[in-house]
This record gives structure tokens, C-alpha cells and sequence, in this order.
């Protein structure tokens, strides 16, 4: 199993660009989540989604949106990069119980915004 | 609204000594807490939770907390530190609304 991935490692934009971070899971996953990591700030929870076709906002959601069209992808959009959206993006998958499940994470996203 | 900190952000321990990460959390009702590690370059991993049940719980590579309702901590520890323990640890906490929340982190250091 290769668990949780992320696609891709690594990204340069220009501000107003727009990109897709994908996440793909192969453990059968109910929810997924994406979070961004910054210096000092720990990680902050973007959207998430508790199933196939659902999502929901985080704690720091303007700016992205999501998608879940498939149960075992969760891609992040951002619509018109700006340099505070310049951060470690890591996505996440757990299973049926929510809360209490354990977190399973990709290896992360770095995104640079000039 | 649920909230949890790390009140060191940089932790030193000689290596063989005992380790202790500090972690205290705010929630209404009973939490659920967990610890994840973080290495360089790479993703969190699961280290621990407490979900119910006994005060003690042990996890992956030696580690272990104590749930203390009383002092609402959930401290991480290890009776003796290894160099390849040193990363960044979060503590988190959930109760309830399927999201964790998570501490600023601790960078603990273990010199050899």
C-alpha cells in the first residue's frame, strides 16, 4: 500500500496563478483533510471531507476550495495564489470513526508564491 | 472551542536521559488527544492517543503519555532518549467535530 499520496513535492506560482494540489489515499478512507503547515503555527486545518462527495470548511479555508469526486481523492484548489498561501500543504486520510481514528498523512506539498 | 498548547518550542535532553514533552489542552467534555511526530522533510506520523480507558498509554517506538483530567495535560515521555528521537512533536486534541486541533509543536533535540 503507498498509503497517502501528494502530487506534487513541489511548486513555484506567480501570484494570481491557479493550481491543484492532489491527495489520494488507496485504504478505503472515509475522510480526508488538508491542512497547511507555517513556521511557529503548527498545522491549521484547510477544508475537509467525510465522505465521497462532501466537503467542509477548516480553520483557514479563503482562498481554496476542494473537491472529493472520488472516495479516494481529495484535490485542494487555489483559484488566485497569493503570497500568504505560501506554506507546506499535507494531506490526511482516517477512517469511519472520525475524531478518534488515527490520521494517516502524505509526505507534503511545499508551494512557494512570488 | 477546543484549543491545546505546547508551552516549549524547543526541548534539549542528553541522550540516555528521560524525556518529557509538554502538552495541556482545553475542551468541554471528555478529549481526545494524540501525539504525532514529525521528521524532516516528511509527513506527520502517529506516535499515541487517548481515547478512554487507562491514564497510560504506551505507543510506537518507547514513547508514552498520561491523561491527567485534573491538570488537563497529556504530557509525552520516554524513560531514556535516543539521537534518533529528535524531531518535531504536535499534540492534539479532538472532541467530538471530527477535527483536530493541533499545538505549535515541540522541537526536542537529543544530544548525543
Amino acid at each position: 500500500n503507498a498509503g497517502v499520496t501528494q502530487t506534487p513535492k513541489f511548486r513555484v506560482l506567480k501570484t494570481g496563478q491557479s493550481m491543484t494540489l492532489l491527495c489520494a489515499q488507496d485504504m478505503n478512507h472515509e475522510y480526508m483533510y488538508w491542512y497547511r503547515q507555517d513556521p511557529g503555527m503548527g498545522l491549521r486545518l484547510i477544508h475537509y471531507s467525510v465522505g465521497e462527495g462532501t466537503t467542509a470548511k477548516g480553520e483557514v479555508p479563503d482562498g481554496y476550495n476542494v473537491s472529493r469526486l472520488k472516495k479516494q481523492n481529495f484535490l485542494l484548489g487555489l483559484e488566485s495564489a497569493a503570497p500568504s498561501q505560501t506554506s507546506v500543504y499535507f494531506c490526511a486520510s482516517s477512517g469511519p470513526n472520525g475524531g478518534t481514528d488515527t490520521q494517516y498523512f502524505g509526505p507534503g506539498t511545499r508551494l512557494t508564491v512570488l | 472551542a477546543q484549543s491545546v498548547a505546547q508551552p516549549e518550542d524547543q526541548v534539549n535532553v542528553a541522550e540516555g536521559n528521560p524525556l518529557t514533552v509538554k502538552c495541556t489542552y482545553s475542551v468541554s467534555g471528555n478529549p481526545y488527544l494524540f501525539w504525532y511526530v514529525q521528521y524532516p522533510n516528511r509527513g506527520l506520523q502517529f506516535l499515541l492517543k487517548y481515547i478512554t480507558g487507562d491514564n497510560l498509554v504506551k505507543g510506537s517506538y518507547g514513547f508514552e503519555a498520561e491523561f491527567n483530567k485534573s491538570q488537563t495535560s497529556f504530557h509525552l515521555k520516554k524513560p531514556s532518549a535516543l539521537v534518533s528521537d529528535s524531531a518535531l512533536y504536535f499534540c492534539a486534541v479532538e472532541r467530538g467535530n471530527e477535527k483536530l486541533t493541533f499545538g505549535t509543536g515541540t522541537r526536542l533535540t537529543i544530544i548525543p
